[in-house]
């Protein structure tokens, strides 16, 4: 089941906060974030996993709350290069079933 | 090889013909996935493989679909009969597949357009 990400797109000015957000009504196993610019192939941020474990990368932070079926992604001190469409993937089941589900994606713009 | 690619990068068909696109994975990378990316939309899950068997087919939209996997590696996905619909970006993904722990790496994709 694709899951719901919002705000469709966000603009902010370098160096300022934002959150974005992917739910999903189905029970997670874990939540993957990928950020693709355009013409580009998506890339790696995050993975959250049921339990509490995190892999990913070091200036953004997330974090999975499994009772809600929720992930909310921080952009913070925002840079230019954060720029892009950032995309949740959700893997379903008590157990995971190696299928991820993506969102339609929330575009983030960074400006001067 | 260094990432994941894919050839051709990109395909024109006339309406009704086939197509073959084809995914190189990361080398020593059991899971392979296929996704297609209509303009401006999500990824849409196509299939995926653990090592040359496809546990789960049902992202294929038609029976026109179909994908192959072989030796562990270069995976193939045809399209029969192509139709306008079927336009979009093809992306390809490999991991290691570690349990749940499957870090995704994405190929630069083909673009395919029917017409």
């Amino acid at each position: 089941q694709q899951p719901v990400q919002s705000p469709q797109a966000v603009i902010l000015r370098e160096g300022e906060d934002a959150v974005i957000n992917c739910s999903s009504s189905k029970a997670l196993y874990s939540v993957h974030w990928y950020r693709q610019k355009h013409g580009e192939a998506p890339v790696f941020l995050m993975i959250l996993l049921k339990g509490g474990e995190q892999k990913g990368h070091e200036k953004i932070s997330a974090s999975f709350n499994e009772k809600k079926q929720q992930s909310s992604l921080y952009l913070t001190a925002s840079q230019l290069s954060y720029s892009g469409t950032y995309f949740c993937g959700t893997e379903e089941g008590h157990y995971g079933n190696n299928r991820l589900a993506f969102g339609k994606g929330n575009q983030v713009v960074v400006i001067p | 090889g260094a990432g994941v690619s894919q050839s051709p990068s990109n395909k024109v068909t006339e309406k009704g013909k086939d197509v073959e696109l084809r995914c190189d994975p990361i080398s020593g990378h059991t899971a392979l996935y296929w996704y297609r990316q209509s303009l401006g939309q999500g990824l849409e899950f196509l299939i995926y493989f653990q090592g040359n068997s496809a546990p789960d087919k049902s992202g294929l939209p038609s029976d026109r679909f179909s994908a192959e996997r072989t030796g562990g590696s270069v995976s193939t996905l045809t399209i029969q009969r192509t139709q306008q619909e079927d336009s979009a970006v093809y992306l390809c993904a490999s991991s290691l597949w570690r349990g749940g722990n499957n870090e995704q790496f994405f190929g630069p994709g083909t673009r395919l357009t029917v017409l």
